[in-house]
């Protein structure tokens, strides 16, 4: 199983939206709703942020937001903060009952 | 509140076989599936291994089907990773991670390294 395709890096000023793509197929991203969203900070176990493509847990910040079209999966973050410079990988569900992570995308506050 | 603390890591010679834990509390563990995602040094997050919330169906990543088996004890609220004829490339990070009804991860735990070298 091939890894989703992420950008390597992304960066914004504070305040600013960004947003990060995860591209798959129609084995994973395309075929089920079933796509996580994951912030890494260095050296720290992954926090889940967004699941089921748009759906926020508990605690977790409403400026995090997350879409798909077709067999891409998109997070934005909005009102960028100096807090949210991180690692994120996006996973999803797969057709082999197994699940597939994205290549990640560290994400620099400028 | 959820809590996942894996052990048993360390080092070990290629070829060699090693068996993490993954002591679960704060939920009930019996109800959940779980699953292994490691990640090597300085690279991305890799799914590994996923047992359901009995253990009677597992699921393996392909490098590792064959070597690493993930069976669990609901008795003891724990979860496991047998890694057998382990490889130089399985160094990693190993994480145990709550499964949300084959919806993705929710809860994981802080890690246990292991480093694979002669």
């Amino acid at each position: 199983q091939s890894a989703l395709n992420q950008p390597a890096s992304v960066s914004g000023s504070p305040g600013q939206s960004i947003t990060i793509s995860c591209t798959g197929t129609s084995s994973d991203v395309g075929g089920y709703n079933f796509v996580s969203w994951y912030q890494q900070h260095p050296g720290k176990a992954p926090k889940l942020m967004i699941y089921d493509v748009s759906d926020r847990p508990s605690g977790v910040s409403n400026r995090f937001s997350g879409s798909k079209s077709g067999n891409t999966a998109s997070l934005t973050i909005s009102g960028l903060q100096a807090e949210d410079e991180a690692d994120y990988y996006c996973s999803s569900y797969t057709d082999r009952s197994t699940y597939v992570f994205g290549t990640g995308t560290g994400v620099t506050v400028l | 509140q959820v809590h996942l603390v894996e052990s048993g890591g360390g080092v070990v010679q290629p070829g060699r076989s090693l068996r993490l834990s993954c002591a679960a509390s704060g939920f009930y563990f019996s109800s959940y599936g779980m699953n292994w995602v490691r990640q090597a040094p300085g690279k991305g997050l890799q799914w590994v291994a996923s047992t359901s919330f009995d253990g009677t169906t597992t699921y393996y990543e392909d490098s590792v089907k064959g070597r690493f088996t993930v069976p669990r004890d609901n008795s003891k609220n724990t979860v496991y990773l047998q890694l057998n004829n382990l490889r130089p490339e399985d160094t990693a990070v190993y994480y145990c991670a709550r499964d949300r009804l084959s919806r993705g991860v929710d809860y994981w735990g802080q890690g246990v390294l292991v480093t694979v070298s002669s």
